[in-house]
């Protein structure tokens, strides 16, 4: 089944402490993408990858890392989390980058 | 920057009846226009995806249209049913591989 599938579904964690979220697609997708969603201000894009090695800033890079190694992960990595990094993450595929795109199941992350 | 406005944010209405969802966008030179299903709780669903040499996408009960002169796109739904209760998200992409959300519109179906 095409999928994007996103790990961990949910995460608590406390301030400072290094996480990863991990992102895979199972499409052959050139095109990843991590969003963040926030009551009040809608899904708002982090960072996105064209392909294999370029990654570049969405509107709120600001906290997060991001590598692509490999065509088909695209790991979120939040090197020292704070309270205002909790939100619901999204990442999400496309062949390459102007069609349809595929959404994960998201990631609900509490920092304290 | 791209704005991207929806209206209404939410929606109540009887089953059985047509509505129309809207979006707006500031910047006319966009690259497609897609609609998205959120379930609470749930990721996003494509619903449908209009470039912007077309004027509109149909899939079963659901039409959508895209003025891009006017900066603006409905999504049709007929026929409503409880099952379409979810939010719609609207999604512009402009230049780059950037993909600017609308806040969406809350629908809710009534038996």
């Amino acid at each position: 089944e095409a999928q994007v599938t996103q790990n961990p579904r949910y995460l608590i964690t406390v301030t400072g402490k290094k996480l990863t979220v991990t992102c895979s697609q199972n499409m052959n997708h050139e095109y990843m993408s991590w969003y963040r969603q926030d009551p009040g201000l809608g899904l708002r894009q982090i960072y996105y990858s064209m392909n294999v090695e370029v990654t570049d800033k969405g509107d709120v890079p600001e906290g997060y890392k991001v590598s692509r190694k490999e065509k088909r992960n695209f790991p979120l990595i939040l090197e020292s989390p704070s309270p205002n990094q909790t939100s619901l993450y999204f990442c999400a595929s496309s062949l390459t980058g102007g069609e349809t795109q595929y959404f994960g199941p998201g990631t609900r992350l509490l920092v304290l | 920057k791209q704005e991207v406005t929806q209206i209404p944010a939410a929606l109540s209405v009887p089953e059985g009846e047509n509505l129309v969802l809207n979006c707006s966008f500031t910047d006319s030179a966009i690259y497609n226009l897609q609609w998205f299903r959120q379930d609470p709780g749930k990721g996003l669903t494509s619903l449908l995806l209009i470039q912007s040499s077309q004027r509109e996408q149909t899939s079963g009960r659901l039409n959508a249209s895209l003025d891009k002169s006017s900066g603006r796109s409905t999504l049709y739904i007929a026929a409503s049913q409880p099952g379409d209760s979810a939010t719609y998200l609207c999604a512009v992409k402009s230049s780059g591989y950037a993909l600017n959300f609308g806040k969406g519109t809350s629908l809710l179906v009534t038996p």
